[in-house]
């Protein structure tokens, strides 16, 4: 079985600030990937950033970055220069086992992110 | 890119009727779908895999008899809410599976915001 936690319900930053959102995740599988998502007010889930379990180096896509420290089973998500269009729900997900990207995803709960002007 | 779209965006029925939504990968084939549920203020929670060609492969607690799946085309899965109640109200979200050069990744539709009266 495999568990994703979210501690943060909810975070606010100031724009142009950098925030960390955190996740931990949990599983017995040596391959995995751990995924975050944004999900704005419409609903629609937004891909954001993927690291996968072997991944030597930490993933990143622009102002994102996945902070993966693999003995600490963390997978936190840096977004740096925070605009106020990043005010929205993040999901951290993952997924294991071989054939890692076949499998469904595993969500957290989720972390509110509110950014002030 | 790939492109998921999911029909309708929104529906309201009443108590008691039943509800299709439909989830089309417009440029790509997709064996494999995913049907997501989420509350109101909750994350994301897999329903059922839908596998084209065969049944669908249901989460424990979910009762296949209420959420009927349909994969009857590589390009298209129906999940029908039979009988829905206030409670069945969500977003329901699927995201299809994509296949190339031996690795696979998900791409979710927009979601449906199903409101039971």
């Amino acid at each position: 079985a495999q568990k994703i936690t979210q501690t943060q319900p909810g975070m606010f930053v100031q724009e142009k600030e950098a925030v960390t959102l955190d996740c931990t995740y949990d599983t017995s599988d040596p391959s995995y990937g751990l995924f975050w998502y944004k999900q704005p007010s419409s609903g629609e889930m937004i891909f954001l950033i993927y690291q996968g379990s072997y991944d030597q180096q930490n993933a990143t896509e622009g102002r994102y970055s996945l902070n993966f420290q693999k003995a600490r089973k963390s997978a936190n998500l840096v977004i740096s220069a925070s605009q106020l269009g990043d005010s929205a729900m993040y999901f951290c997900a993952m997924t294991s086992g071989r054939g890692t990207g076949r499998r469904a995803l595993t969500f957290g709960s989720g972390t509110r992110l509110q950014v002030q002007p | 890119g790939a492109v998921v779209s999911q029909h309708p965006s929104w529906v309201i029925c009443k108590s008691g009727t039943s509800v299709k939504i439909e989830c089309r990968s417009l440029d790509f084939q997709a064996t494999t779908m995913f049907w997501y549920r989420q509350f109101p203020k909750q994350s994301l929670m897999l329903m059922a895999t839908s596998n084209e060609g065969s049944k669908a492969t249901y989460e424990q607690g979910v009762e296949k008899d209420k959420f009927l799946i349909n994969h009857a085309s590589l390009t298209l899965s129906t999940l029908t809410v039979t009988s829905a109640h206030p409670e069945d109200s969500s977003f329901d979200i699927c995201s299809a599976q994509r296949s190339q050069g031996g690795t696979y990744e998900q791409y979710f539709g927009p979601g449906t915001r199903l409101t039971v009266t």
